[in-house]
């Protein structure tokens, strides 16, 4: 199956820092997203994002699909942007999400 | 409010004593699949349905069986629940597969 590397695995910053979060896919994907696992257990969808780039406040995402991998920035971190950040992707064939083993970010007040 | 809703939220249970988790969302979604969640392991798909009556099995199904007898209910049965079973489970759902909403989780601890 189709194999996500995401890095870096863990990830300290102070408030206000910015951050690039990256996801590493192995093969074609017809469908990636980004989720926010904040620390009450809840898994929030960031962003859809096969290919292209994409904004929503200060976050924003870029797809290189040819290249195969994602890029998650977080820029003027805040306390509440602690969590753990997941990539997913589909391809290969299958019908279903595979899960990176996310990226934890810590931002420091 | 458009969401994804588990029940319970909690379980403790034993050995072998057949339970269900249900899952429903009100947002007319096909795709609904779960999830189990375990350290070091991350997010791994359990089962998924494109539809009703259509069902397929993810990453690890053994163990697990589930059915979609309407659009917006999508539980999970564990028949004979085993202590490796004890884990913490999403139910998602999208259309067609695209952005996926998931619902608070349930803790299970199979004792």
């Amino acid at each position: 199956g189709i194999q996500v590397e995401q890095s870096p695995p863990d990830l300290i910053l102070q408030e206000g820092a910015n951050s690039t979060l990256r996801c590493n896919f192995s093969d074609s994907v017809n469908n990636l997203q980004w989720f926010h696992q904040n620390p009450w257990g809840q898994l929030i969808n960031l962003f859809y994002i096969p290919s292209g780039t994409k904004q929503n406040g200060r976050l924003s995402a870029t797809t290189v699909a040819t290249e195969r991998y994602s890029l998650l920035y977080i820029s003027s971190s805040q306390t509440t942007d602690s969590g753990v950040y997941f990539c997913a992707v589909q391809g290969g064939g299958a019908d279903g999400l595979t899960f990176g083993k996310g990226t934890h970010l810590i931002i420091q007040p | 409010e458009a969401q994804v809703t588990q029940n319970p939220r909690y379980l403790i249970t034993v050995t072998g004593k057949k339970l269900t988790v249900t899952c429903s969302q009100n947002m007319n979604h096909e795709y609904m699949s779960w999830y189990r969640q375990d350290p070091g392991l991350g997010l791994r798909q359990i089962y998924y349905s494109m539809n009703v009556e259509v069902t397929d099995k993810g990453d690890v199904p053994e163990g697990y069986k589930v059915s979609r007898k309407e659009k917006r209910n999508f539980p999970l049965i564990l028949e004979s629940p085993s202590p490796n079973q004890t884990s913490l489970y999403f139910c998602a759902s999208s259309y067609r597969g695209y952005e996926q909403y998931f619902g608070p989780g349930t803790r299970l601890t199979v004792t």
